[in-house]
């Protein structure tokens, strides 16, 4: 079974400044995807950023970029200029391919963008 | 982007009576749809896999008798909190798969949050 931690439970950041979210897994498998997910106090849940594990190159959007590290298994998100509506849980998952598409969450961090 | 709509939002139901929230994909067709639990300030947990016209599938743990999920059709899906509890008392999340084509990516809904007095 797969695991996915996160070993910051709460972070915070001055607005403009960069912040980076730390994540680990654990799998056997080769091929995965990655994901960070932003739920912010409204608890809708919004894909930042997707990482497929068979490209060496890191998935970046907009101010969002991944530092994905196969082998160690480490899946950090650095947030770039930090906006007030940065505020909000980031969880870390993890999908294994062509198994129904279930997500393995970890176990969140709240990140505080301060003004 | 796709659309997965949940209803309703919020509710608030006495202890021993039955809930049920619908979670809907509005402009695609899901054939698989997941239902989460998550509590104050932790993750989402897994509850079970809802697959269009077939049985779910419960995580461990879960009661199955308890959480009755039905998924009828390719845009619908339902939970049912039978004989609700006040630990039953939650914010309920739906996910849901595109079935065109395999994109890595699942569509959540907005949550319910349900409270049980």
């Amino acid at each position: 079974a797969q695991t996915v931690t996160q070993s910051q439970p709460e972070m915070s950041v001055q607005e403009a400044e960069t912040v980076t979210l730390s994540c680990t897994y654990d799998t056997s498998e080769n091929n995965y995807y990655l994901f960070w997910y932003k739920q912010p106090p409204s608890r809708q849940m919004i894909l930042v950023i997707r990482q497929e594990a068979y490209k060496q190159q890191n998935a970046t959007e907009n101010r969002f970029s991944v530092n994905f590290q196969k082998a160690a298994k480490s899946f950090s998100l650095k947030i770039s200029d930090s906006q007030l509506g940065d505020t909000a849980m980031y969880f870390c998952a993890f999908m294994k391919p062509y198994a129904g598409n279930m997500l393995t969450f970890g176990g969140g961090t709240r990140l505080m963008v301060k003004p | 982007g796709a659309v997965v709509s949940q209803h309703p939002s919020r509710v608030i139901c006495k202890s021993g009576t039955s809930v049920k929230i619908e979670c809907r994909s509005l402009d695609f067709q899901a054939t698989t749809m997941f239902w989460y639990r998550q509590f104050p300030k932790q993750s989402l947990m897994l509850m079970a896999t809802s697959n269009e016209g077939s049985k779910a599938t419960y995580e461990q743990g879960v009661e199955k008798d308890k959480f009755l999920i039905n998924h009828a059709s390719l845009t619908l899906s339902t939970l049912t909190v039978t004989s609700a509890h006040p630990e039953d008392s939650s914010f309920y999340i739906c996910s849901a798969r595109d079935h065109r084509g395999y994109t890595g990516e699942l569509f959540f809904g907005e949550g319910s949050r349900l409270t049980v007095l």
